[in-house]
């Protein structure tokens, strides 16, 4: 167990929907990573708050966007789902922004759009 | 801009077989590197990393890998693979340049899934 809890564990919806993803962060961790796991795309590096505000960015979709609350936790909104959004998504949190600092990754959580 | 390159993405051991992971990264500029184990259906975790150092870094469950500058090389082994080292293996690479935009990020190669036979 990892520290980082993530809900839900699976969720199927439609296109065109809209849902959000959760994280808690492991406790002392004030930085928070989102990723993207697809059969096509591999691992993807979406997007990173640090300490509530939005650090870096990589390769996520205008349709999606993130935030990270006073308390840490962090949500991933996921807007006019596609079918080419079911993936498994990641959250993964470590103490500093960056660096020789490891990330802890939680179990995730397994988006699919039908 | 950094990348990773997994040589194989099927690596297939008998039991007691020496293990190896192969991973080659690009970087500008010193990188840390890291290597995550996957089992089904769970998230990821961390094997091992390199930062600074000495360049043979001891992991978990038996891994090591040593980093090797001159062939922008981390490769992952394990002496002797047992049933449960079945998974995908991750190699990632960060940069070690503080600030800019791509300080936190992991750049994760596509994977390696290890398969242990009887």
């Amino acid at each position: 167990d990892s520290g980082v809890t993530q809900t839900p564990k699976h969720l199927i919806t439609a296109t065109g929907q809209r849902v959000t993803l959760r994280c808690s962060p492991r406790s002392g961790d004030l930085s928070v990573y989102w990723y993207q796991q697809s059969l096509d795309q591999g691992l993807q590096f979406l997007i990173q708050y640090y300490n509530g505000e939005e650090r870096a960015k990589g390769n996520i979709l205008e349709r999606f966007s993130a935030q990270q609350f006073p308390d840490l936790h962090s949500e991933l909104n996921l807007s006019s789902l596609e079918l080419g959004d079911s993936a498994l998504y990641f959250c993964a949190s470590s103490v500093q922004a960056g660096g020789a600092y490891e990330q802890y990754f939680g179990p995730g959580t397994r988006l699919t759009v039908t | 801009a950094q990348s990773v390159t997994q040589l194989g993405s099927h690596v297939s051991v008998s039991e007691g077989a020496l293990v190896l992971l192969r991973c080659n990264y690009s970087s500008s500029v010193p990188p840390y590197l890291f290597w995550y184990v996957q089992y089904p259906n769970q998230g990821l975790q961390l094997l091992l990393k390199y930062t600074t150092g000495a360049t043979l870094v001891k992991g978990i469950n038996g891994f090591e890998a040593e980093f090797k500058k001159s062939e922008t090389s981390f490769h992952l082994t394990k002496p002797s693979a047992h049933m449960s080292d079945a998974a995908e293996y991750f190699c990632a690479v960060r940069t070690s340049r503080a600030g800019g935009t791509s300080y936190g990020k992991l750049t994760f190669g596509q994977g390696t899934i290890l398969t242990v036979h009887p």
